[in-house]
């Protein structure tokens, strides 16, 4: 169960892109579609963003999107916006049954 | 309204135990698998356990398992965590998170956390 693998920060100009990577192995993110996304602004509990690599929950601005490459899932935000600084997490199911999370990004917004 | 609400945590000698707890509220608690994640201070989000709605299967992190025991009273709407022989890489807030609706692999409600400090 070792976490799966994130850029420690990423950054970008209002307006701008980002992607945010996330690499497992073909024990988890490379086996299942079953990866989230999750958003933690400073001192609050995550939010979700994206659930099975790349659905919205209801709530979610459109410019948040998911997608998955064999072992690696990935989250873009498009159309950057100062409240999308925050931290961000993967997480995916695993053949064991259980759950994994990223070790987290950070993205600064310029 | 969905809501979660974690207690039980505190500063802990190493090797001691806690119980913590987490009461539910706003939704039909037996019909949701419930999850625990933790965070170290400063630190990323870690999964701990999940419980199926009915009790039924339980799973646990590697880094947890045989000392902490997930459990559930759905008559008390409430889920807890038993965490034993606490080591101090155990100190994080514990978050308690409900299974979303949508979709059984990720979770959409969280607690406000409990923070346990294992320390001597």
């Amino acid at each position: 169960q070792s976490a799966l693998t994130q850029p420690p920060s990423v950054s970008g100009s209002p307006g701008q892109s980002v992607t945010i990577s996330c690499t497992g192995t073909s024990s988890d993110v490379g086996s299942y579609n079953y990866v989230s996304w999750y958003q933690q602004p400073p001192g609050t509990a995550p939010k979700l963003m994206i659930y099975e690599v790349s659905n919205r929950p209801s709530g979610v601005p459109d410019r948040f999107s998911g997608s998955k490459s064999g072992n690696t899932a990935s989250l873009t935000i498009s159309g950057l916006q100062a409240e999308d600084e925050a931290d961000y997490y993967c997480s995916s199911y695993t053949s064991s049954s259980s759950w994994v999370f990223g070790g987290g990004t950070k993205l600064t917004v310029l | 309204q969905v809501q979660l609400v974690e207690s039980g945590g505190g500063v802990v000698q190493p090797g001691r135990s806690l119980r913590l707890s987490c009461a539910a509220s706003g939704f039909t608690f037996s019909n949701y698998d419930m999850h625990w994640v933790r965070q170290a201070p400063g630190k990323g989000l870690e999964w701990v356990s999940v419980i199926w709605y009915d009790g039924s299967n339980k799973y646990y992190a590697d880094s947890v398992k045989g000392r902490f025991t997930i459990s559930r009273d759905n008559s008390k709407n409430t889920l807890f965590l038993q965490v034993n022989s606490l080591r101090a890489e155990d100190t994080a807030v514990y978050y308690c998170a409900r299974r979303y609706d949508t979709s059984a692999y990720s979770v959409d409600y969280w607690g406000q956390g409990t923070l346990v400090t294992v320390s001597s």
